[in-house]
Parts: structure tokens; sequence; C-alpha cells
């Protein structure tokens, strides 16, 4: 079984800048979720899809960050414009309900 | 929200020892309690997890023990190996919001040979 993918690996950025980050779940898993990991903590829970629609986003800085699940399959996520503080490691996970989350490899972003 | 803090930050291990990591949570609702390792640049994997209705659980070395009362739980590795070294994350979820983990700022494990 193929595991959550996302692309890219690695962005660097000025700060200003826009960057999108993708993600393809495992298949058949209906719940999708972005995490952000700065340096030195754990995950931190940014949106949470099942399907196409949302059922958290309450910690997602909705001034600057985007994301969409438009065919309830892919995700991405969007920041416009970057700070330096969004520097850190987007990870994406899938769940089959309410079950283990299977997390992605992850983006490391870097904002210059 | 929920809260949920981890110690210690570091831990060093000689090989063949044990490890046990603590974690605390605020929450009394919290009914799910994961904890995932993360090598160097890597992905968080899920090593063990327990529900609130199960006092113990253990998988080979790996165990982890809930306390309700004292809202606590942890995570223990005995026969340490070089391989358990990595950062050791734990979190916590409540039924009604269950995918919302809110994750404890993690442990780095060094086990030295």
């Amino acid at each position: 079984e193929a595991g959550v993918a996302q692309s890219p690996r690695y962005k660097i950025i000025e700060k200003r800048q826009s960057v999108a980050f993708w993600c393809n779940p495992i298949s058949g898993h209906a719940t999708l979720y972005w995490y952000q990991q700065i340096l030195g903590q754990g995950p931190k829970l940014l949106i949470q899809f099942q399907n196409n629609g949302v059922v958290d986003d309450s910690q997602l800085p909705k001034d600057r960050f985007s994301a969409e699940r438009l065919k309830g399959v892919d995700s991405t996520l969007k920041i416009q414009p970057a700070k330096l503080e969004d520097s850190a490691v987007y990870l994406c996970a899938s769940s089959l309900g309410k079950t283990q989350q299977f997390f992605g490899p992850g983006t490391r972003l870097t904002v210059l | 929200g929920e809260n949920v803090e981890q110690h210690p930050s570091t831990l060093s291990v000689q090989e063949g020892d044990s490890a046990v990591i603590k974690c605390t949570y605020s929450d009394s609702a919290s009914n799910y309690f994961p904890w995932y390792k993360q090598e160097l640049g890597k992905r968080p994997q899920l090593i063990i997890d327990i529900r609130s209705n199960v006092g113990e659980k253990k998988d080979q070395r790996i165990a982890v023990t809930l306390n309700k009362t004292a809202k606590h739980f942890s995570l223990h590795i005995t026969e340490t190996q070089p391989e358990d070294s990595a950062v050791y994350f734990c979190a916590a979820s409540r039924g009604d919001s269950w995918g919302k983990l809110q994750f404890g700022a993690g442990t780095q494990v060094v086990v030295t040979p």
C-alpha cells in the first residue's frame, strides 16, 4: 500500500512570497490533516478535512493560510504572503475514519 | 483547549536499559493517547496507542500506561537498542474531536551502545 505523498520536499522562499504544498493521501482515506511542525516542537494541527469538507480549522491562520480538498482526495495548502515564522515542516496525514493517522514525509519550508 | 506536557525533553540511556517518558494532559474529556516515533528527517510513525477504557497496553518491548484520575500517561521502552534513538511524541485527543491530536513537545532519546 502506497503511503501519503507530499511535494515538494523542500522549498525556500523570501518573505511576502506565496507558496503551495500538495498532498495525496492513502487511497480510500476520507480524512486528511495538515500539520505545522516547527523545529524542536510537536506537530500542530492546522486543518482537518473529512472528504472535501472542513472538520476543524480553528488553528489555521486564515489571514494568510488556505487549504482545499476539492474532490475529496488530493489537497493543497497555501501560504500567502509568507512570514519568517512560517519556516517549518508541513506534514500531511490521512486516516480511515477514527483510526491511526499516517503521516507523509513533509515539506520543509524555509522563509528568508 | 487541550494542553499536553511531555518530560523529559532529552533522555540518554545505555543500551539494554529501560526508558520512560511521561506526559500529562489537561482535558479530562480526552480519551485517545497515541505515541509517535520520529527519526531524524523522517515522518512521525505511530508505535503504540491507548484508549481511556484501558489502563495499560503492551507491544513487545514497548508499553503504555494511562492514569485517567491523574491525567497522565507514560511510554516505557525496555531493553533499549540503538535503533530506538529518535524523538518520541505523545499526543491526546477527545472523542468529539477525535482527529484533533494535541502533541507534546517531544523527547529526544539517545541510546548509547
